[in-house]
């Protein structure tokens, strides 16, 4: 299953809503998880089944959709926001990530 | 406080081995499946293997399938990356990964480690 991310980078300012696009090449129906990676650190999930964010995950990331189209959306964008964000499908092997959209300061 | 520590990194010529290890902590390790995940640096997520809570199940990239092993080891709480027949292609941060559906064999993973570095050079 191939992924796909848009934009592939964003520049906004603090405060921003910004909104990530992830698309599936076939039905994945919610086996989709959102991840964070900060320069420098390791991945951190922040939502999987599309829409369930893990503990600790601040309320301003939301996940939504389910088949082949996912979003997830930065409300009110903080400093520690500024990061690359992967999507990757858990429906079958072998599991795939999407290629990234990088969020930058603007 | 569950941590993964990943170890076995190096460089290593093209056509040769190299096994990965990786300690885990903090949770009950024989109910959760391990996942391995590759990263160049700079750039994308790679997933590699993964092997089910018992080691009954494992299940490859297709990449790395005939190439790569992957074991472990309950007792010890570890879990193991055989890699042979190795490429530049091989190179990256490796990170050592737990599924987060107890008895789950493949969905989502974290948290991640800090990964061990293997380079593929001549």
């Amino acid at each position: 299953i191939q992924m796909t991310q848009s934009p592939s980078s964003v520049s906004a300012s603090v405060g921003d809503r910004v909104t990530i696009t992830c698309r599936a090449s076939r039905d994945i129906n919610d086996w989709l998880a959102w991840y964070q990676q900060v320069p420098g650190q390791a991945p951190k999930l922040l939502i999987s089944a599309a829409s369930t964010p893990q503990s600790g995950v601040p309320s301003r990331f939301s996940g939504s959709g389910a088949g082949t189209s996912f979003t997830l959306t930065i409300d009110s964008l903080q400093p520690e926001d500024f990061a690359t964000y992967f999507c990757q499908q858990g429906y079958n092997f072998p599991l795939t990530f999407g290629p990234g959209t990088r969020v930058e300061i603007k | 406080q569950v941590q993964v520590v990943e170890s076995g990194g190096g460089v290593v010529q093209p056509g040769r081995s190299l096994s990965l290890s990786c300690a885990a902590t903090g949770f009950n390790f024989s109910n959760f499946a391990m996942h391995w995940v590759r990263q160049v640096p700079g750039k994308g997520l790679d997933w590699v293997a993964v092997i089910s809570h018992l080691g009954t199940e494992k299940y490859f990239g297709d990449s790395v399938k005939g190439r790569f092993s992957i074991s472990r080891d309950n007792s010890k709480n570890m879990v193991f990356l055989q890699m042979n027949n190795l490429s530049a292609d091989d190179s990256g941060l490796y990170f050592c990964v737990k599924e987060v559906r107890i008895y789950g064999v493949g969905s989502w993973f974290g948290p991640w480690g800090q990964g061990t570095l293997v380079i593929v050079s001549s």
